[in-house]
Protein backbone atom coordinates (compact mmCIF):
# COMPACT_ATOMS: atom_id res chain seq x y z
CA UNK A 1 0.00 0.00 0.00
CA UNK A 2 1.36 3.71 -0.23
CA UNK A 3 1.08 3.98 3.69
CA UNK A 4 1.58 2.50 6.73
CA UNK A 5 -1.18 0.17 8.02
CA UNK A 6 -2.33 -0.65 11.30
CA UNK A 7 -4.80 -3.14 12.05
CA UNK A 8 -6.96 -3.48 14.11
CA UNK A 9 -7.91 0.41 14.18
CA UNK A 10 -10.08 -0.87 17.45
CA UNK A 11 -9.58 -2.96 20.27
CA UNK A 12 -12.03 -3.46 23.24
CA UNK A 13 -10.30 -6.82 25.36
CA UNK A 14 -10.98 -8.05 28.89
CA UNK A 15 -8.29 -7.34 31.32
CA UNK A 16 -5.91 -10.11 30.94
CA UNK A 17 -6.22 -11.22 27.55
CA UNK A 18 -3.69 -11.18 25.41
CA UNK A 19 -3.73 -9.03 22.57
CA UNK A 20 -1.38 -8.74 19.06
CA UNK A 21 -1.04 -5.57 16.85
CA UNK A 22 -0.09 -5.47 13.43
CA UNK A 23 1.90 -3.28 11.53
CA UNK A 24 2.54 -3.35 7.77
CA UNK A 25 5.42 -0.30 6.81
CA UNK A 26 5.60 1.26 3.62
CA UNK A 27 7.84 -0.72 1.18
CA UNK A 28 11.20 -0.46 1.12
CA UNK A 29 12.01 1.70 4.69
CA UNK A 30 14.17 -0.34 6.78
CA UNK A 31 13.49 1.91 10.37
CA UNK A 32 10.10 0.74 11.93
CA UNK A 33 8.71 2.37 15.57
CA UNK A 34 6.08 1.87 17.94
CA UNK A 35 4.52 4.77 20.19
CA UNK A 36 2.11 4.62 22.67
CA UNK A 37 -0.14 7.45 23.41
CA UNK A 38 -2.33 7.67 26.19
CA UNK A 39 -5.52 9.78 25.83
CA UNK A 40 -4.31 13.83 25.93
CA UNK A 41 -0.65 12.85 26.41
CA UNK A 42 2.34 12.70 24.08
CA UNK A 43 4.20 9.78 22.29
CA UNK A 44 5.95 7.20 24.37
CA UNK A 45 8.39 5.40 22.70
CA UNK A 46 8.49 1.70 22.81
CA UNK A 47 10.52 0.47 20.15
CA UNK A 48 12.39 0.30 17.27
CA UNK A 49 13.24 -1.61 14.53
CA UNK A 50 16.19 -1.05 12.10
CA UNK A 51 16.94 -3.09 9.56
CA UNK A 52 18.64 -6.48 10.92
CA UNK A 53 20.35 -4.60 13.80
CA UNK A 54 19.13 -5.86 17.48
CA UNK A 55 16.06 -3.85 17.94
CA UNK A 56 16.10 -1.33 20.36
CA UNK A 57 13.61 -2.22 23.27
CA UNK A 58 14.71 0.23 25.82
CA UNK A 59 10.84 1.71 25.72
CA UNK A 60 9.00 -1.37 26.36
CA UNK A 61 7.15 -0.75 30.06
CA UNK A 62 7.17 -3.94 31.18
CA UNK A 63 7.77 -7.82 30.22
CA UNK A 64 4.06 -7.97 28.94
CA UNK A 65 5.55 -5.85 25.99
CA UNK A 66 6.97 -7.73 22.95
CA UNK A 67 7.45 -6.92 19.43
CA UNK A 68 8.82 -8.76 16.11
CA UNK A 69 9.83 -7.61 12.67
CA UNK A 70 10.84 -10.02 9.76
CA UNK A 71 13.42 -8.23 7.93
CA UNK A 72 12.02 -5.02 6.44
CA UNK A 73 8.37 -6.52 6.59
CA UNK A 74 5.40 -6.82 9.03
CA UNK A 75 5.87 -6.03 12.59
CA UNK A 76 3.58 -7.22 15.26
CA UNK A 77 3.26 -5.54 18.89
CA UNK A 78 1.96 -8.19 21.83
CA UNK A 79 0.45 -7.63 24.79
CA UNK A 80 0.26 -10.32 27.46
CA UNK A 81 -2.17 -10.46 30.51
CA UNK A 82 -3.34 -6.57 29.43
CA UNK A 83 -4.11 -4.21 32.27
CA UNK A 84 -6.12 -1.28 32.19
CA UNK A 85 -3.34 0.98 32.42
CA UNK A 86 -2.42 -0.86 28.50
CA UNK A 87 -5.55 1.34 27.55
CA UNK A 88 -4.00 3.65 24.23
CA UNK A 89 -3.83 4.48 20.92
CA UNK A 90 -0.81 2.48 19.89
CA UNK A 91 1.02 4.24 16.97
CA UNK A 92 3.11 2.84 13.97
CA UNK A 93 5.59 4.34 12.08
CA UNK A 94 8.16 3.73 9.68
CA UNK A 95 11.09 5.77 7.63
CA UNK A 96 13.63 5.40 5.11
CA UNK A 97 16.33 5.67 7.23
CA UNK A 98 19.72 7.41 6.74
CA UNK A 99 20.85 9.07 9.88
CA UNK A 100 17.19 10.51 10.81
CA UNK A 101 14.64 11.57 8.65
CA UNK A 102 10.78 11.59 8.39
CA UNK A 103 8.78 9.12 10.38
CA UNK A 104 5.20 8.27 8.09
CA UNK A 105 2.70 7.19 10.55
CA UNK A 106 -0.21 4.82 10.60
CA UNK A 107 -3.62 5.43 11.83
CA UNK A 108 -3.02 3.95 15.24
CA UNK A 109 -4.59 1.02 16.79
CA UNK A 110 -6.70 2.24 19.86
CA UNK A 111 -6.72 -0.72 22.33
CA UNK A 112 -9.48 -0.59 25.81
CA UNK A 113 -9.11 -2.74 28.53
CA UNK A 114 -12.14 -3.29 30.27
CA UNK B 1 12.27 10.34 29.61
CA UNK B 2 10.84 13.06 27.18
CA UNK B 3 13.68 14.70 25.07
CA UNK B 4 11.55 17.35 23.78
CA UNK B 5 8.53 19.71 25.98
CA UNK B 6 6.72 21.90 24.22
CA UNK B 7 4.85 25.16 25.28
CA UNK B 8 2.29 26.23 25.84
CA UNK B 9 0.35 23.33 26.33
CA UNK B 10 -2.61 25.02 24.34
CA UNK B 11 -3.15 27.84 22.61
CA UNK B 12 -6.23 29.20 21.57
CA UNK B 13 -6.17 32.34 19.01
CA UNK B 14 -8.21 33.78 16.61
CA UNK B 15 -8.46 32.55 12.24
CA UNK B 16 -5.68 35.47 10.83
CA UNK B 17 -3.95 35.84 13.93
CA UNK B 18 0.03 34.29 14.03
CA UNK B 19 0.64 30.92 16.63
CA UNK B 20 4.00 30.03 17.64
CA UNK B 21 4.71 27.18 19.86
CA UNK B 22 8.47 26.55 21.61
CA UNK B 23 10.16 23.44 22.17
CA UNK B 24 12.92 22.62 24.54
CA UNK B 25 15.23 19.79 24.44
CA UNK B 26 18.14 18.37 26.54
CA UNK B 27 20.68 16.86 24.18
CA UNK B 28 22.65 17.18 21.44
CA UNK B 29 20.91 16.56 18.49
CA UNK B 30 21.52 15.89 14.49
CA UNK B 31 17.86 17.41 13.65
CA UNK B 32 14.43 18.38 14.73
CA UNK B 33 11.06 17.72 13.31
CA UNK B 34 7.70 19.08 13.53
CA UNK B 35 4.86 17.09 13.63
CA UNK B 36 1.41 17.41 13.26
CA UNK B 37 -1.96 15.28 14.36
CA UNK B 38 -5.43 15.87 14.17
CA UNK B 39 -7.47 14.38 16.80
CA UNK B 40 -7.34 10.50 17.20
CA UNK B 41 -5.51 10.24 14.06
CA UNK B 42 -2.03 9.03 13.41
CA UNK B 43 0.70 12.40 13.23
CA UNK B 44 1.98 13.95 10.16
CA UNK B 45 5.17 15.22 9.24
CA UNK B 46 5.58 18.93 8.86
CA UNK B 47 9.44 20.33 8.72
CA UNK B 48 12.77 19.58 9.52
CA UNK B 49 15.00 21.54 10.75
CA UNK B 50 19.00 20.56 11.25
CA UNK B 51 21.46 21.21 13.32
CA UNK B 52 23.53 23.55 11.45
CA UNK B 53 20.06 25.11 10.44
CA UNK B 54 18.62 28.14 11.90
CA UNK B 55 15.81 29.00 10.31
CA UNK B 56 13.49 27.21 7.50
CA UNK B 57 10.15 28.05 5.78
CA UNK B 58 7.61 25.59 4.55
CA UNK B 59 4.80 27.81 3.37
CA UNK B 60 3.10 29.19 6.26
CA UNK B 61 5.36 27.85 8.40
CA UNK B 62 8.79 29.19 9.83
CA UNK B 63 10.82 26.63 12.22
CA UNK B 64 13.73 28.52 14.11
CA UNK B 65 16.30 26.41 15.99
CA UNK B 66 18.80 27.75 18.64
CA UNK B 67 21.03 24.74 19.19
CA UNK B 68 23.03 27.19 22.11
CA UNK B 69 20.07 27.54 24.22
CA UNK B 70 18.86 24.19 23.20
CA UNK B 71 14.84 25.19 21.69
CA UNK B 72 12.97 25.57 18.62
CA UNK B 73 9.80 27.44 17.93
CA UNK B 74 7.21 27.06 15.00
CA UNK B 75 5.50 29.82 13.59
CA UNK B 76 2.36 29.55 11.89
CA UNK B 77 1.32 32.68 10.21
CA UNK B 78 -2.19 33.87 8.93
CA UNK B 79 -3.82 30.77 10.97
CA UNK B 80 -6.76 28.89 9.92
CA UNK B 81 -9.60 27.19 11.56
CA UNK B 82 -7.97 24.21 9.48
CA UNK B 83 -4.95 24.69 11.30
CA UNK B 84 -6.74 22.92 14.39
CA UNK B 85 -4.45 20.35 15.72
CA UNK B 86 -1.61 19.08 18.02
CA UNK B 87 1.84 19.84 17.21
CA UNK B 88 4.58 17.86 18.81
CA UNK B 89 8.05 18.62 18.28
CA UNK B 90 11.00 15.20 17.65
CA UNK B 91 14.41 15.41 18.22
CA UNK B 92 16.97 12.23 17.62
CA UNK B 93 18.90 10.76 20.23
CA UNK B 94 22.20 8.80 19.51
CA UNK B 95 21.13 4.83 20.54
CA UNK B 96 23.63 3.68 23.13
CA UNK B 97 26.85 1.29 21.61
CA UNK B 98 25.47 2.35 17.86
CA UNK B 99 25.30 5.26 14.74
CA UNK B 100 21.50 4.93 15.11
CA UNK B 101 19.24 7.12 16.33
CA UNK B 102 15.91 7.21 17.34
CA UNK B 103 13.08 9.94 17.62
CA UNK B 104 11.33 11.00 20.89
CA UNK B 105 8.45 13.39 21.25
CA UNK B 106 7.49 16.03 23.55
CA UNK B 107 3.66 16.01 24.91
CA UNK B 108 2.55 18.67 22.14
CA UNK B 109 0.86 21.56 21.99
CA UNK B 110 -2.93 21.70 21.26
CA UNK B 111 -3.66 24.48 18.99
CA UNK B 112 -6.99 26.02 18.59
CA UNK B 113 -8.02 28.43 16.06
CA UNK B 114 -11.26 30.21 16.34
CA UNK B 115 -13.44 31.06 13.32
Amino acid sequence: GAGVSQSPSNKVTEKGKDVELRCDPISGHTALYWYRQRLGQGLEFLIYFQGNSAPDKSGLPSDRFSAERTGESVSTLTIQRTQQEDSAVYLCASSFLLGTGELFFGEGSRLTVL
Amino acid sequence: SQQGEEDPQALSIQEGENATMNCSYKTSINNLQWYRQNSGRGLVHLILIRSNEREKHSGRLRVTLDTSKKSSSLLITASRAADTASYFCATDAQMSGGSNYKLTFGKGTLLTVNP
